[in-house]
């Protein structure tokens, strides 16, 4: 148990619906990500969370939208997605969100879609 | 942006040989060079890492070495065993965010 837990483990969807993929942390850490790991891709970072400050992967589009109320919880809202958004969404954090800082990883969450 | 790639990208060996693993970077300020192991099903988890200011890094049967002059980096593992079988990931720091290499998948033969 690395301390970051994620939620659904598993999630079907149509193209039209909406659903939220879950992060939490109890590490203390005051950073977050979500990334993107599709087959024989690297890992995409989508958003990134420090404290007060949101930086995203400009390549991300609208239909995935993040929200981080606090530093320990992390969503991810999904919206009218598209058969190759099927992928592992990992949630991260870190102690600081400086880059150059070991990642904790959740399970993740697999995500089809139809 | 920095650009991480990664050779090979599948890698088989006979149980006890050595495996390395190679990654090069595009941007020379990145300082922070991790290695992450994935079992498959499970999470990647940081397994070593090296900073700029050292050339090697060991932890019992793994190392990992950096070049910065030629911006190359590589995992090395001796002495495999079967659970060493997974996709390893190199990463290098950009600002507020590491950039990963599309993995290789290592399979150690019995």
């Amino acid at each position: 148990e690395t301390g970051v837990t994620q939620t659904p483990r598993h999630l079907v969807m149509g193209m039209t619906n909406k659903k939220s993929l879950k992060c939490e942390q109890h590490l203390g850490h005051n950073a977050m990500y979500w990334y993107k790991q599709s087959a024989k891709k690297p890992l995409e970072l989508m958003f990134v969370y420090s404290l007060e400050e949101r930086v995203e992967n400009n390549s991300v589009p609208s239909r995935f939208s993040p929200e981080c109320p606090n530093s320990s919880h992390l969503f991810l809202h999904l919206h009218t997605l598209q058969p190759e958004d099927s992928a592992l969404y990992l949630c991260a954090s870190s102690q600081s969100g400086t880059g150059d800082e070991k990642l904790f990883f959740g399970s993740g969450t697999q995500l089809s879609v139809l | 942006g920095e650009n991480v790639e990664q050779h090979p990208s599948t890698l088989s060996v006979q149980e006890g040989d050595s495996a390395v693993i190679k990654c090069t970077y595009s941007d020379s300020a990145s300082n922070y060079f991790p290695w992450y192991k994935q079992e498959l099903g499970k999470r990647p988890q940081l397994i070593i890492d090296i900073r700029s200011n050292v050339g090697e890094k060991k932890d019992q049967r793994i190392a990992v070495t950096l070049n910065k002059t030629a911006k190359h980096f590589s995992l090395h593992i001796t002495e495999t065993q079967p659970e060493d079988s997974a996709v390893y990931f190199c990463a290098a720091s950009f600002p507020r965010q590491l950039t990963f290499g599309s993995g290789t998948q290592l399979t150690v033969l019995p």
